[in-house]
């Protein structure tokens, strides 16, 4: 079952512009993982933040996650055409079947020229 | 190069008829995983595999079936016991059961059923 959303569900913005999703979610984790999904094809991982992190950083994404509020945030900075696709935040609890991620529903960004 | 091959990508059956989807790896990952996705939907976990000969029920596994004989292999039967078999599905895979590894994906098998 789904144990949190993303929003906005969908997103438009200028290509230079900067792109921020929000992922919330229920119970505890282990980590949380965020995963971009072009249409058709499968998701792609970006980045991964532990539980014991607050912010972490690669390339043109920054994802930072307050344990305190159950939400975690991607921001993509100077975004570009090619960021067009769906983002995906998927949660590894840290209790129980420790390989299962649960995933939201995502955000469709959508950039333009 | 390394990856999941999933096959075919489309895939077209009659109603009342099992279907097999392929899904193949040489990561050399121990775990594997069939996801379910539906339009504007997130993904939802049908069955997984940490090993060879053994697997796991996921939040959606009625009327659909897997097998793991091999590593490199798990591949997925949508049977006519399950209502709404007209989706996307993905398989994917990890190095370990740990918590930190990701999950490497398909590029997913687009399943209609008339």
């Amino acid at each position: 079952s789904q144990q949190g959303e993303e929003d906005p569900q969908a997103l438009s913005i200028q290509e230079g512009e900067n792109a921020t999703m929000n992922c919330s979610y229920k119970t505890s984790i282990n980590n949380l993982q965020w995963y971009r999904q072009n249409s058709g094809r499968g998701l792609v991982h970006l980045i991964l933040i532990r539980s014991n992190e607050r912010e972490k950083h690669s390339g043109r994404l920054r994802v930072t996650l307050d344990t305190s509020k159950k939400s975690s945030s991607l921001l993509i900075t100077a975004s570009r055409a090619a960021d067009t696709a769906s983002y995906f935040c998927a949660r590894r609890g840290d209790t129980g079947t420790a390989s299962k991620l649960t995933f939201g529903t995502g955000t469709r960004l959508q950039v333009t020229l | 190069d390394g990856g999941i091959t999933q096959s075919p990508k489309y895939l077209f059956r009659k109603e009342g008829q099992n279907v097999t989807l392929s899904c193949e790896q040489n990561l050399n990952h121990d775990a594997m995983y069939w996801y379910r996705q539906d339009p504007g939907q997130g993904l939802r976990l049908i069955y997984y595999s940490q090993i060879v000969n053994d697997f796991q029920k996921g939040d959606i596994a009625e009327g659909y079936s897997v097998s793991r004989e091999k590593k490199e292999s798990f591949p997925l039967t949508v049977t006519s016991a399950q209502k709404n078999p007209t989706a996307f599905y993905l398989c994917a895979s990890s190095t370990t059961q740990g918590d930190r590894s990701p999950l490497h994906f398909g590029n997913g098998t687009r399943l209609t059923v008339t």
